[in-house]
């Protein structure tokens, strides 16, 4: 299958500060990419949903202007979590498809994120 | 709304047991319902897939099969390696998409 990375695989930041993860996939176009969040012994929760080229779509109760996705090229699409509280700490995942949400989702490895 | 309730882990078995993964569903339409798989320090991949009624979806030795009159899509394997050891999500896709909550499963030799 397709391989999506995702960088930094974790990340420390105080409280107040701003976090970019990156998501790429690296061997084929990804029209759609997908962030989701995991909490501890909780389902993958998608957050967004994001077309290159074009806005983000939030899943309802997430904040678009603490959650700031960017998707500029097909292989590459951002998520910056806005000053950073501690509630913020979570997994962050991302996958990417060449297609809408029916079409197959590659999956990154995550990014763990902790806010101290 | 959607919704997908798998079976809590930790689930722990000797190699060639059999397993099961129960995951049932709710939904309001005729759902697509996936398997994913997240081996160690991996991304998750699918495992298989059913998109209507009565399919059964199968891949390196795991099945599942899409019940509707039960909102069913447990998944099963005859006899597990260690190599099967991972986390295991049940995910449906009806307008958006929900994943269970993930069932560990460490196989030991």
């Amino acid at each position: 299958g397709a391989v999506v990375s995702q960088h930094p695989s974790w990340v420390i930041c105080k409280s107040g500060t701003s976090v970019k993860i990156e998501c790429r996939s690296l061997d084929f176009q990804a029209t759609t990419m997908f962030w989701y969040r995991q909490f501890p012994k909780q389902s993958l929760m998608l957050m967004a949903t994001s077309n290159e080229g074009s806005k983000a779509t939030y899943e309802q109760g997430v904040e678009k202007d603490k959650f700031l996705i960017n998707h500029a090229s097909l292989t590459l699409s951002t998520l910056t979590v806005t000053s950073a509280h501690p509630e913020d700490s979570s997994f962050y995942i991302c996958s990417a498809a060449s297609g809408g949400l029916s079409n197959e989702q590659f999956f990154g490895p995550g990014t763990r994120l902790t806010v101290l | 709304g959607n919704s997908v309730t798998q079976m809590e882990g930790p689930v722990t078995l000797s190699e060639e047991a059999f397993l099961t993964i129960n995951c049932t569903y709710t939904a309001t339409g005729y759902p697509s319902l996936f398997w994913y798989v997240q081996y160690p320090g991996e991304g998750l991949q699918l495992l298989l897939k059913a998109t209507k009624a009565d399919d059964k979806g199968s891949n390196k030795g795991f099945e599942a099969t899409y019940r509707k009159e039960t909102t069913s899509f447990h998944l099963e394997k005859g006899s597990v390696q260690v190599s099967d050891s991972a986390v295991y999500f049940c995910a449906l896709i009806h307008n958006d998409m929900r994943f269970g909550a993930g069932t560990r499963l460490t196989v030991k030799p």
